[in-house]
């Protein structure tokens, strides 16, 4: 198994632009997570799917903040438009949920953004 | 929030047991204990977890108390390439979220 894949592995825009990460969770799984990580505030859960339906995105700092997952193999997370401080490490993870007993989640190479 | 209380750094030296301690005082009868760890800017990789029975596999043991208060990972014979962030998590079982703290920095010295 490839296990999580994410893209691109880094990234470095201008404020104001848009910013697009993607994840691909590893097959089978029906739970993804995206988390963001700063020296700062540590890792912190933005948003989580089941069965591609958002179920919590309490984590998410603003409305220029956006997650899809179009498809159980796919999901985005936007930032519409971006500012330094969304200069970040975001990490997908994903997890096989069958009912909430052992739901290891296992995470991507991460996503390390810098916004100028 | 986080609910577990990790100490912020250990050392170790290399081919000795690895002991790292977690408290989790408010930890309730559903809640399991999770332990990950993260090498350098990786992404956190799983390493073991319980409920309340102590857990063994190959890379870790996990030993939790009787009261379910304080649980204990151990890495057997630590290698410098297990030099580390170790987070302690107590995970919800009807919740799909894990609270991440500020973990142990384990350094594994020669």
């Amino acid at each position: 198994d490839a296990g999580v894949i994410q893209s691109p592995r880094h990234e470095v825009t201008e404020m104001g632009q848009e910013v697009t990460l993607r994840c691909k969770p590893i097959s089978g799984h029906n739970s993804l997570f995206w988390y963001r990580q700063t020296m700062m505030r540590g890792l912190e859960l933005l948003i989580y799917f089941n069965n591609n339906v958002p179920i919590d995105d309490s984590g998410m700092p603003e409305d220029r903040f956006s997650a899809k997952m179009p498809n159980a193999s796919f999901s985005t997370l936007k930032i519409q438009p971006s500012e330094p401080r969304d200069s970040a490490v975001y990490f997908c993870a994903s997890s096989s949920s069958a009912g909430g007993s052992t739901d290891t989640q296992y995470f991507g190479p991460g996503t390390r953004l810098t916004v100028l | 929030d986080a609910k577990t209380t990790q100490p912020p750094s250990m050392d170790c030296a290399e081919g000795r047991a690895a002991n790292l301690p977690c408290n989790h005082s408010t930890i309730s009868g559903n809640e399991y204990v999770y332990w990950y760890r993260q090498i350098h800017s990786q992404g956190p990789q799983y390493i073991i977890h319980g409920l309340k029975n102590n857990e063994t596999n190959e890379m870790a043991s996990l030993i939790i108390t009787e009261d379910r208060k304080s649980s204990t990972l151990i890495l057997p014979h630590a290698t410098l390439r297990d030099t580390a962030v170790y987070y302690c998590i107590v995970r919800d079982y009807n919740f799909n979220k894990f609270y991440f703290g500020s973990g142990t920095k384990l350094n594994v010295k020669p």
